[in-house]
């Protein structure tokens, strides 16, 4: 029962230019959504964050946008950077905090 | 400060053996979350403490897993009579209520291989 889904495993774009990772959930009960990136042999590490009371959120180069009735998410990078290789984790979770739920990840690979 | 560590980094064991994993969270982090990663998937939530208490565990978490959080501090993750399906790498991340409780801070990760 998957209920966040990173419908795309991988995505490659050219340094310099915008990077759009994709997410989609199905339980209405989620109230916050996050996006982790993943570098080989490390644990995920935190990048943005945004409640469902948003529609946006940025943070430097990374945006993430919501949109509750598509039941949709995404993150921009702009622009992206060599450095944003990795994998990119989409994460939701109640407003307990008590269980989050993970995407199945986009490899990003930023072409200089 | 550092960080959530995990240990061993690497686990081989023989079918059927009992494993045991430990955690050491943030100081001060009173959440504290198991995920278990397959190749090619997300984490996968196994279970969730806060403070010593576990308030919720998976379904997937049969009873041949146990986990405990004794003192609140660290954490020890334990398989019983382990099967191959349980290769995977787990991973331990922890959280501070009064601040982010939404930002977990994961530690790398135990790699198990069962034989």
């Amino acid at each position: 029962d998957q209920q966040v889904k990173q419908n795309s495993p991988s995505l490659s774009v050219q340094e310099g230019r915008i990077s759009i990772l994709n997410c989609d959930y199905t339980n209405s009960m989620f109230d916050y959504f996050l996006w982790y990136k993943k570098y080989p042999a490390e644990g995920p590490t935190f990048l943005i964050s945004i409640s469902s009371i948003k529609d946006k959120n940025e943070d430097g180069r990374f945006t993430v946008f919501l949109n509750k009735s598509a039941k949709h998410l995404s993150l921009h990078i702009v622009p992206s950077q060599p450095g944003d290789s990795a994998v990119y984790f989409c994460a939701a979770s109640a407003s307990n905090f008590n269980k989050f739920y993970f995407g199945s990840g986009t490899k990003l690979n930023v072409k200089p | 400060d550092t960080g959530v560590s995990q240990n061993p980094r690497h686990k081989i064991t023989k079918r059927g053996q009992n494993v045991t994993f430990r955690c050491d969270p943030i100081s001060e982090h009173n959440r504290l979350y198991w995920y278990r990663q397959t190749l090619g998937q997300g984490p996968e939530f196994l279970t969730y403490f806060q403070n010593e208490a576990q308030l919720e565990k998976s379904r997937l978490l049969s009873d041949r897993f146990s986990a405990e959080r004794p003192k609140g501090s660290f954490s020890t993750l334990e398989i019983q009579r382990t099967e191959q399906g349980d290769s995977a790498m787990y991973l331990c991340a922890s959280t501070l209520s009064r601040v982010r409780t939404d930002t977990q801070y994961f530690g790398p990760g135990t790699r198990l291989t069962v034989l």
